[in-house]
């Protein structure tokens, strides 16, 4: 399983463009990046998924560059709304054993 | 359409008691899992099933049980509680890709 790695926390505006990276040096040829966004006493849900280039949603983008190496979480004008832990993920669609790691507190002031 | 369900949402057991916690989905997705979420800190699974009659343990998988006999239910039991499994814990179910995942509600335990 490759080890990922993104900010322990971040904070942005209301309106503003907010962009999370996480680094996956280790990434394999069959592995996916995979963001799931958690809201205080609830389960994770599910964001977006993706391979390479761009992934767009209804509510986010993906970025991945050529080297896959990396990845960037794009959520376009945050609200209050959008305050929760973002997980990135990284692995092969069989995998069993999938790790969420402490993912990136994000607090959106108004 | 209810999705993925746990229940209890609370309980408070003492040390030494057994529970079950239950999950059920109506998705109709083979695959299904068990998570548990300190406070703080990421999920880290449990078990996992990727069908009725077959299941495997996760990352932490010591003092809890597992069985599915049907698609639908995925029981976890804790055989006796300790302290330290005291944690918030997540259902998730999949039809065929452990990375998209839905997760239930939880349930919040207490083991004093």
């Amino acid at each position: 399983l490759a080890k990922t790695t993104q900010p322990i926390s971040m904070d942005s505006y209301e309106g503003q463009e907010v962009n999370i990276t996480c680094s996956h040096n280790n990434i394999a040829t069959n592995d996916y990046i995979t963001w799931y966004q958690q809201f205080p006493s609830q389960g994770p849900r599910f964001i977006i998924q993706g391979y390479k280039t761009k992934v767009t949603n209804e509510v986010a983008s993906l970025f991945i560059p050529a080297d896959r190496k990396s990845s960037t979480l794009s959520l376009p004008r945050v609200s209050l709304s959008d305050t929760a832990v973002y997980y990135c993920l990284v692995g092969d669609s069989s995998a069993s054993k999938i790790i969420f790691g402490s993912g990136t507190r994000l607090s959106i002031r108004p | 359409n209810a999705g993925v369900t746990q229940t209890p949402k609370f309980q408070v057991l003492k040390t030494g008691q057994s529970m079950t916690l239950q999950c059920a989905q109506d998705m109709n997705h083979e695959y299904m899992s068990w998570y548990r979420q300190d406070p703080g800190m990421g999920l880290r699974l449990i078990h996992y099933s990727v069908g009725a009659g077959i299941t495997d343990q996760g990352e932490v998988p010591n003092g809890y049980n597992v069985s599915r006999s049907t698609t639908e239910d995925f029981p976890l039991r804790l055989l006796s509680a300790a302290p330290s499994q005291t944690s918030v814990y997540f259902c998730a179910v999949s039809r065929q890709d452990y990375y998209e995942q839905y997760f239930g509600p939880g349930t919040r335990l207490t083991v004093t």
